[in-house]
């Protein structure tokens, strides 16, 4: 079955860089586009970052716009997530999720179960 | 970005009833609209996808209407397994934004 797990969450100092992996398994991940979404502690959703199947386009929120990247290799089945110059504000669960399609759905569909990551001095 | 707003932001309801959610778009989506269901510690999990079909899964209780800019999600029997929060998401145009939510609880 469908399956994507979270990595790499921590706590980690204001300014400072973390880089999340998302592992999937059950699928076919190059046929799909990507998502990051997050939430804060006791907060809504809020979506991150979308990368298209092939690595082809990108999408970012504002709010990370410039300080997260994303990216995929699809010969190891893997999606990241790089956040560079940390803000307390970036403290939430970071859920991987699979879009509906190769990327143009923007509908995430299948959620692994997140990985916390905490900002603070 | 698309605004969405959701309402009430929590109800509580006892099993058996009709439960009634509202989602409002600050721009027309069509009716590219979905709603999530999310219980305590656990990932969101899709309910309802453009509008009014529904995921694979879904129990029939569950039903969404609307286009445009107002979208509702409907419980017509509570059972004490949907007691959870509800998201409206817009997929219509990058970025994806998501409702503030509404949770849904026991009376």
């Amino acid at each position: 079955q469908v399956q994507v797990v979270e990595s790499g969450g921590g706590v980690v100092r204001p300014g400072s860089s973390l880089r999340l992996s998302c592992a999937a398994s059950g699928f076919t991940m190059s046929s799909y586009g990507m998502h990051w979404v997050r939430q804060a502690p006791g907060k809504g959703l809020e979506w991150v970052a979308l990368i298209w199947y092939d690595g082809s386009q990108e999408y970012y929120a504002d709010s990370v716009k410039g300080r997260f990247t994303i990216s995929r290799d699809n010969f190891q089945n893997t999606l990241y997530l790089q956040m560079d110059s940390l803000k307390d504000e970036d403290t939430a669960l970071y859920y991987c999720a699979r879009d509906r399609g190769s990327g143009s759905y923007y509908r995430p569909e299948d959620w692994g179960q997140g990985t916390l990551v905490t900002v603070s001095s | 970005d698309i605004q969405m707003t959701q309402s009430p932001s929590s109800l509580s309801a006892s099993v058996g009833d009709r439960v009634t959610i509202t989602c409002r778009a600050s721009q027309s989506i069509t009716s590219y609209l979905n709603w999530y269901q999310q219980k305590p510690g656990k990932a969101p999990n899709l309910l309802i996808y453009a509008a009014f079909n529904l995921q694979s899964g879904t129990p029939s209780r569950f039903s969404g209407s609307g286009s445009g800019t107002d979208f509702t999600l409907t419980i017509t029997s509570l059972q004490p397994e949907d007691f959870a929060t509800y998201y409206c998401q817009q997929n219509y145009i990058i970025p994806p934004t998501f409702g503030g939510g509404t949770k849904v609880e026991i009376k």
